[in-house]
């Protein structure tokens, strides 16, 4: 079966500052895995994705995410956290077959 | 990207009556659709993958009488709570799958429902 983990329920962090956001997953296979935001009110965005390749992944907004294999993490980063990052991020593990699973997610809280 | 909306955003209702959510993928064929529920400050659920053409496979727990998924077009799909009771009140969301067969999923901005 797979799971998603999500260690962190809140994480708040100061303008400008740099943001790691934590997810480990179980799978077995290799795994599709995503990062998500979703605003209040709001349904997801994709972040990004990996799917295979280049470990460490680009997506929009400047984040990245590496996938580390032996650690069975896929941790989204931003180097400088602007205040309209705030929201709540989801990380999941999808299946060829379709589903997807989702950690419960992480609240983000940019102070000024 | 592409693009899914979703209709109504928001619906209140009276408890006992049914409402219709429709899932619409607006510039590409979607195979799958699924349909999410989420509860506030938790992660979603999946309640159930619809196939155009074919019967919904509901997830364990969730009542397929209840809630009732139509997928009859690669562009629509419906979700119908029937009997809305208030603890059916939740955020669902839509999401459709393309072609690409990595299960990429494209998400709809989701329907507030609340039962009064």
């Amino acid at each position: 079966a797979q799971s998603v983990t999500q260690p962190d329920i809140h994480i708040t962090v100061s303008e400008g500052a740099s943001l790691e956001l934590r997810c480990n997953y179980s799978y077995g296979a290799t795994p599709y895995l995503f990062w998500y935001v979703q605003s209040p009110g709001q349904g997801l965005q994709l972040l990004l994705k990996y799917f295979s390749g280049d470990t460490l992944v680009q997506g929009i907004k400047g984040f990245e995410a590496e996938f580390k294999r032996s650690q069975s993490s896929f941790n989204l980063r931003k180097p400088s956290v602007h205040w309209s990052d705030a929201a709540e991020y989801f990380c999941a593990v999808g299946a060829r077959a379709g589903k997807s699973t989702f950690g419960d997610g992480t609240t983000l809280t940019v102070k000024p | 990207g592409a693009v899914v909306s979703q209709h109504p955003s928001r619906v209140i209702c009276k408890s006992g009556t049914s409402v219709k959510i429709e899932c619409r993928s607006l510039d590409f064929q979607a195979t799958t659709m699924f349909w999410y529920r989420q509860f506030p400050k938790k992660s979603l659920m999946l309640m159930a993958t619809s196939n155009e053409g074919s019967k919904a496979t509901y997830e364990q727990g969730v009542e397929k009488d209840k809630f009732l998924i139509n997928h009859a077009s690669l562009t629509l799909s419906t979700l119908t709570v029937t009997s809305a009771h208030p603890e059916d009140s939740s955020f669902y969301i839509c999401s459709a799958g393309g072609s690409s067969g990595y299960n990429e999923q494209f998400f709809g901005p989701g329907t507030r429902l609340t039962v009064l």
